[in-house]
């Protein structure tokens, strides 16, 4: 079964740092790109970026508003991936969800579309 | 880039069919076949139940379909029933900085 555990949420200042990880196990983790979305309270979705697999190229990708603040990463040693949250700011302030398009049947629905989610974890910035 | 526009808000009966629309741009849902949906009851992740604009994954109810009219994608539930009452978010893939764009959201009640 594909499974995400989130960890690493908590209670900050604006302009800490954060870090948050995600354990993933059930499918083979080297050829997974995956995702991390927010969602603040009582608001919707919204995607901050993915990684893609080594064998893409590793790189990962963005949204504007966590650009060059944000940094996602992966160890695939360890089955994990990682936010790394800089420069915090209030409106930062939301449960984000580690998220993939594989699905437990072995299928992959693509870089857009989101099978499995984690069960989240709150990261909440407030002075 | 902007989000999708759903309706905040839509309703129906048991056993009647309801419609949820989510418009974009001739950039994201004009664009691309991309279009994906999910389910969210209070407390919970987002469950996946279309792809592809159409797609269904293994395990979704055939009460749920999709489709796709320009610049509009719709998501439709027949058969209501009392557990299909959760929010609902369309998305879709831009190709621009920001990969994915989800929808508001819309509130389904049923009656």
């Amino acid at each position: 079964e594909v499974q995400l555990v989130e960890s690493g949420g908590g209670l900050v200042k604006p302009g800490e740092s954060l870090r948050l990880s995600c354990a993933v196990s059930g499918f083979t983790f080297n050829n997974a790109w995956l995702t991390w979305v927010r969602q603040a309270a009582g608001k919707g979705l919204e995607w901050v970026g993915r990684i893609k697999s080594k064998a893409s190229g590793g790189t990962a990708d963005y949204a504007t508003p966590v650009k060059d603040r944000f940094v996602i990463s992966r160890d695939d040693s360890n089955n994990m991936v990682y936010l790394q949250m800089n420069s915090l700011k209030t409106e930062d302030t939301a449960i984000y969800y580690c998220t993939t398009g594989y699905s437990n049947d072995g299928v992959y629905h693509g870089d857009d579309a989101f099978d499995v989610w984690g069960q989240g974890t709150m990261v909440t910035v407030s002075s | 880039q902007s989000a999708l526009t759903q309706p905040a808000s839509v309703s129906g009966s048991p056993g009647q069919s309801i419609t949820i629309s989510c418009t974009g741009s001739s950039s994201d849902i004009g664009r691309y076949n991309y279009v994906s949906w999910y389910q969210q009851h209070p407390g919970k992740a987002p469950k996946f139940i279309i792809y592809e604009v159409t797609k269904r994954p293994s395990g979704v109810s055939n009460r749920f379909s999709g489709s796709k009219s320009g610049n509009t994608a719709s998501l439709t539930i027949s058969g209501l029933q009392a557990q299909d009452e959760a929010d609902y978010y369309c998305s879709s893939y831009t190709g621009r900085n920001t990969l994915v764009i989800f929808g508001g959201g819309t509130k389904l009640t049923v009656l």
